[in-house]
């Protein structure tokens, strides 16, 4: 079974731009959040989506979002790019149960963002 | 938000050797915990998970101690090696905050010839 699969893995941009990273869940996990990892604020949960719906988000900027296919593949955007952007972005799939009980999250290898 | 803890930034230990990764957590309504292990240019990978309605759960050469009570949670390793070196995160979640788990800040783990 494929695990969950971001690119690109690595992307540098300039100030200003916007940029789009895609992750592609395990087959049949119909969650997917997305984090932010950064040396000096570690792992921050970013948002996650269902069903095409996002149910949660963090503590983010607007300039920050999602979306989600109906074959629960996900995008995240970052609008007018700052240098403190540059981070890994990491994504994981969960298998949702009935009655959304929690299950384990499995993240993939991240996509390095670095701002210029 | 509430917040998961490490109480140590880096841990050396023998090859061979036990190792105990501690964490505290201050959500008391936290019912789910995972840790996870991070080498250096991947992602986290799932090591074990813990309910709140047990105290101890096994693994492979892993096991997991949760303390309600204190909420503390720990990661002991069996027999630690090489490949065992890595950064060693806990994380919590509450069943009703969807998928959102929080982070402690993460335990470097240095395994020693």
């Amino acid at each position: 079974k494929a695990g969950v699969t971001q690119t690109p893995r690595y992307l540098i941009k300039t100030r200003g731009q916007q940029v789009t990273l895609s992750c592609s869940p395990i087959s049949g996990h119909r969650s997917v959040s997305w984090y932010q990892q950064t040396p000096g604020q570690g792992l921050q949960f970013l948002f996650e989506y269902f069903s095409e719906t996002q149910r949660n988000k963090g503590n983010f900027p607007g300039r920050f979002s999602g979306r989600q296919f109906s074959n629960s593949r996900s995008e995240m955007n970052v609008s007018t790019l700052e240098l403190g952007d540059s981070a890994l972005y990491l994504c994981a799939s969960s298998l949702v149960g009935t009655g959304y009980s929690t299950t384990e999250a499995f993240f993939g290898q991240g996509t390095r963002l670095t701002v210029v | 938000g509430e917040s998961v803890g490490l109480h140590l930034p880096t841990l050396s230990v023998q090859e061979g050797d036990n190792s105990i990764i501690n964490c505290a957590y201050s959500n008391s309504a936290s019912d789910y915990f995972i840790w996870y292990k991070q080498e250096s240019g991947k992602g986290p990978q799932f090591i074990i998970d813990i309910r709140s309605n047990m105290d101890k759960r096994q693994g492979q050469r892993v096991t997991v101690l949760l303390n309600k009570t204190v909420k503390h949670l720990s990661l002991q390793i069996a027999a630690t090696q090489p490949g065992d070196s890595a950064v060693y995160f806990c994380a919590e979640n509450y069943s009703g905050s969807a998928r959102q788990l929080t982070f402690g800040s993460g335990t470097q783990l240095t395994v020693l010839p």
